[in-house]
């Protein structure tokens, strides 16, 4: 049963681009959730997709965004990239409404130059 | 505001060292408080959910307690295995069954010692 999967594992990006992540949730699950880690920090919440559609966000500017697919796929878009996005993106997925935790995939580390 | 506070920032024992980390909370209606254990270059890994005060979980070496303000990850006779950074992280209640974000806190980076 495969976890919850993300790509790339790493990348380098100049500021000022842009950038997207990708997330495959665990089997079963129809909600993902983004997470922003920056280094000896604990995790921020981003926003939660659910039905395609942004459900919860946390306090990140509009430069951050993102999207939902049909098979409950998602993807972190974040434009004009600054030196302080640079951090470990991580992705969890759950089951609305369930009681269950959340199941992070192992991130995507940003690095901005 | 929902808050969550760890201590301390880091912890060094000699391995079967037993010892305590803390999660001091703050939350408007605790519908669960979760530790995860992450490794470097990793994300969390799920340990335990408690759900009300006086609760008690165990898995292994790790014993996890809650009150109304706070929560104790108890690590008893430790392994180098057990180095990592404990993460508490608490989850308010939603509404309609809505799934919640997670507040974490900072964390506690665990090392033990042969």
């Amino acid at each position: 049963d495969a976890g919850v999967t993300q790509s790339p594992t790493h990348l380098i990006k100049t500021r000022g681009q842009q950038v997207t992540l990708r997330c495959s949730p665990k089997s079963g699950h129809d909600t993902v959730s983004w997470y922003q880690q920056a280094l000896g920090q604990g995790p921020q919440f981003i926003f939660q997709y659910y039905e395609e559609e942004e459900r919860q966000r946390g306090n990140f500017p509009d430069r951050f965004s993102g999207h939902q697919f049909p098979n409950y796929s998602s993807e972190l878009n974040v434009n004009a990239l600054l030196l302080g996005d640079s951090a470990l993106y991580l992705c969890a997925s759950s089951r609305q409404g369930d009681y269950s935790p959340l199941h992070f995939g192992n991130g995507t580390r940003l690095t901005v130059t | 505001e929902d808050q969550v506070t760890q201590s301390p920032e880091a912890l060094r024992l000699q391995e079967g060292e037993s010892s305590s980390l803390n999660c001091s909370y703050t939350v408007s209606g605790l519908r669960g408080l979760f530790w995860y254990r992450q490794d470097p270059g990793k994300g969390p890994e799920f340990l335990f959910t408690l759900y009300s005060a006086g609760e008690e979980k165990e898995k292994e070496r790790l014993k996890a307690t809650l009150t109304k303000k706070e929560s104790f990850l108890h690590i008893t006779a430790p392994k180098p295995e057990d180095s990592a950074t404990y993460l508490c992280a608490v989850q308010a209640r939603g509404y309609g069954g809505a799934t919640n974000k997670l507040i974490f806190g900072t964390g506690t980076l665990l090392a033990v010692q042969p």
